[in-house]
């Protein structure tokens, strides 16, 4: 059973740096791995899906790297801003074509 | 495009009451699927429909259930409510075509059941 972990469960940084999330999963046969960004009370927003056959995807300041031999996801946003403030989660999708999520890492960006 | 919609975004019931909730997928997506997210457990699948199947299902109660139309448009039901099925209940859909790499998940706004 696939199992996904998101360490930190939340963070809080200056408006200007550049973080670091991380998302780890036990079972290595996954199609994909998508990171979603949640509002308070909202809907999940995609961000960035990696194919299981890509290392990275970028969109804007947001980087996604995937290593699929060690169970691991990055989301590396640049340039943090206060509009960034939000969950963070990733899930990680294999054989039962059901993505699992992590708990996500709810960030805060301070001005 | 039309996004995912879900209705209603907020209800009220009840203990022992029974509720419908209502997603419409985007245009062309024929998987639907549900998710339960609360403070403690996080975001639980519940069960996943595509063209009218139930192909999975979550470890969840038999009072929750589900069904999808020929339109795609999904229903899920939950009878005999408890005070521990407050939560905010999701619905995603994605294509599902034949490389399951590129399947990506767009998720309605959602609802929000308050059970009281």
């Amino acid at each position: 059973k696939q199992e996904v972990t998101q360490i930190p469960a939340a963070l809080s940084v200056p408006e200007g740096e550049n973080l670091v999330l991380n998302c780890s999963f036990t079972d290595s046969a996954i199609y994909n791995l998508q990171w979603f960004r949640q509002d308070p009370g909202k809907g999940l927003t995609s961000l960035l899906l990696i194919q299981s056959s890509q290392r990275e995807q970028t969109s804007g300041r947001l980087n996604a790297s995937l290593d699929k031999s060690s169970g691991r996801s990055t989301l590396y946003i640049a340039a943090s801003q206060p509009g960034d403030s939000a969950t963070y989660l990733c899930a990680a999708a294999g054989g039962s074509y059901i993505p699992t999520f992590g708990r996500g890492t709810s960030l805060i960006v301070h001005p | 495009k039309a996004g995912v919609t879900q209705t209603p975004r907020y209800l009220i019931k009840t203990r022992g009451q029974q509720v419908t909730l209502s997603c419409s997928p985007i245009s062309g997506h024929r998987s639907v699927s549900w998710y339960q997210q609360t403070p403690g457990q996080g975001l639980q699948f519940l069960f996943e429909y595509f063209s009218e199947t139930q192909r999975n299902k979550g470890n969840f109660p038999g009072r929750f259930s589900g069904r999808q139309f020929s339109n795609s448009r999904s229903e899920m039901n939950v009878s005999t409510l408890e005070l521990g099925d407050s939560a905010l209940y999701l619905c995603a859909s994605s294509t599902l075509t034949s490389d399951l790499s590129t399947d990506t998940q767009y998720f309605g706004p959602g609802t929000r059941l308050t059970v009281l």
